[in-house]
């Protein structure tokens, strides 16, 4: 079993419809969550970060945390065809694990015209 | 009020040879780390440094590779005689003093071994 599991997609949605992008993970030492953006070729763009239960919302995106499913997930509101990307999850557990960060593969999302 | 850098963007070496990564943390951030992201693949965590210190390398191969993080000046990830299977996008990533900060990642190195 994957440490950070993600469906590889392409997940494909027209513009203007909600994105949703999950996330599970197996380590329940796992306290802090995080959800980069990737475009081809380019580094990895931190556009949210959640570590405790419920949702967190930053202009057209949520995060949402649920610890006791081990599920974590995005949704970007209104897509544009600039959401095309590669979203990354990473988990991090402070305790035993230092600071590194383990991500999933990432989700391909596709936003239509 | 510059991000993370990172240079060369693209490093060409042959077999045998030996690459020299360098990375600028964000001012102020006195926590790097490395990434590799190997082709079709996530991003692996390598290492953990702070200034003069090794804090976690629990991802870096055995053999071959090495980084520092110098009092002064850009932490170095080293990589001698490298292989095909060593072509990759080697990312740095800084955060602040502390363990509950975010990481912000630089633009990469994409290293090709001929």
């Amino acid at each position: 079993q994957k440490e950070v599991e993600q469906n590889s997609g392409p997940l494909s949605v027209p513009e203007g419809a909600i994105a949703s992008l999950n996330c599970t993970y197996s380590d329940r030492g796992s306290q802090s969550f995080f959800w980069y953006r990737q475009y081809s070729g380019k580094s990895p763009e931190l556009i949210m970060s959640i570590y405790s239960n419920g949702d967190k919302e930053d202009g057209r995106f949520t995060a949402q945390l649920n610890k006791a499913s081990q599920y974590v997930s995005l949704l970007i509101r209104d897509s544009q065809p600039s959401d095309s990307a590669t979203y990354l999850c990473a988990v991090r557990r402070l305790t035993g694990g230092g600071n590194k960060l383990t991500f999933g593969t990432g989700t391909q999302l596709k936003v239509e015209l | 009020n510059a991000g993370v850098m990172q240079n060369p963007r693209h490093l060409v070496r042959r077999r045998g040879q030996e690459a020299r990564l360098r990375c600028s943390p964000v001012k102020g951030h006195s926590h790097v780390y490395w990434y590799r992201q190997l082709p079709e693949e996530g991003l692996k965590f390598m290492v953990y440094l702070q200034k003069e210190n090794i804090i976690d390398e629990s991802g870096m191969p055995k053999e071959r590779f090495s980084a520092e993080f110098p009092k002064e000046g850009p932490s170095i990830l080293r990589i001698q005689q490298v292989v095909r299977g060593d072509s990759a996008a080697y990312f740095c990533a800084s955060s602040p003093q502390g363990l509950t900060y975010e990481q912000y990642f630089g633009p990469g190195t994409r290293l090709t071994v001929t």
